[in-house]
């Protein structure tokens, strides 16, 4: 079945404990993203990689980093976690040459 | 990217129509206008997108004015599982001839509630 999962899908952590959520899609897509969802903010997004070794800022990296080290996979690493990090996050995939990007079932993280 | 401008939220009676705006003025001539949904606290949902013709697939039409700085999503018969917010997004690229820009803004949405 095509799909992106990611894991954990809930995590409850302490502030400064760096922790990795994985992103992993099944679909040989290029482009990869993460995106972040707070209340009355919308979906917003954090990083995105157009291929293998290629990623850029989206609207809120502070905190956050990414890496693309192979097509399949795109981990979302928070160093040093604070409150403001508490968020439903959501990995994504698409095609090259498509325009429907694909969602994981989302993370939903909390720092003390 | 170009903003979008949305309703917060909206009603429709089941088995009736949903139409839902979308305004984006300062959308370029390159951008295109994509819709997605969100039910409950699930992942985005893909539904539609296009340039500047009207388009319609098996969820959904999409109306895109003649200027371009709006759109329409039509759920021709709305249900239940309907209920949802629905994002607009304009951005670079619609697939078939994108390049490689990927940044994508999707703001707040349009909380539709169907109404038995």
């Amino acid at each position: 079945e095509a799909q992106v999962t990611q894991n954990p899908r809930y995590l409850i952590t302490v502030t400064g404990k760096k922790l990795t959520v994985t992103c992993s899609q099944n679909m040989n897509h290029e482009y990869m993203s993460w995106y972040r969802q707070d209340p009355g903010l919308g979906l917003r997004q954090i990083y995105y990689s157009m291929n293998v070794e290629v990623t850029d800022k989206g609207d809120v990296p502070e905190g956050y980093k990414v890496s693309r080290k192979e097509k399949r996979n795109f981990p979302l690493i928070l160093e040093s976690p604070s409150p403001n990090q508490t968020s439903l996050y959501f990995c994504a995939s698409r095609k090259e040459l498509s325009a429907e990007q694909y969602f994981g079932p989302g993370t939903r993280l909390t720092v003390t | 990217d170009a903003k979008t401008t949305q309703p917060t939220s909206m009603d429709c009676a089941e088995g009736r129509a949903a139409n839902l705006p979308c305004n984006h003025s300062t959308i370029s001539g390159n951008e295109y206008v994509y819709w997605y949904r969100q039910i409950h606290s699930q992942g985005p949902q893909y539904i539609i997108h296009g340039l500047k013709n009207n388009e319609t697939n098996e969820m959904a039409s999409l109306i895109i004015t003649e200027d371009r700085k709006s759109s329409t999503l039509i759920l021709p018969h709305a249900t239940l599982r309907d209920t949802a917010v629905y994002y607009c997004i304009v951005r670079v690229g619609g697939g078939l001839n994108s390049g490689g820009y990927q940044k994508v803004t999707f703001g707040t949405g349009t909380k539709l509630q169907v109404i038995p």
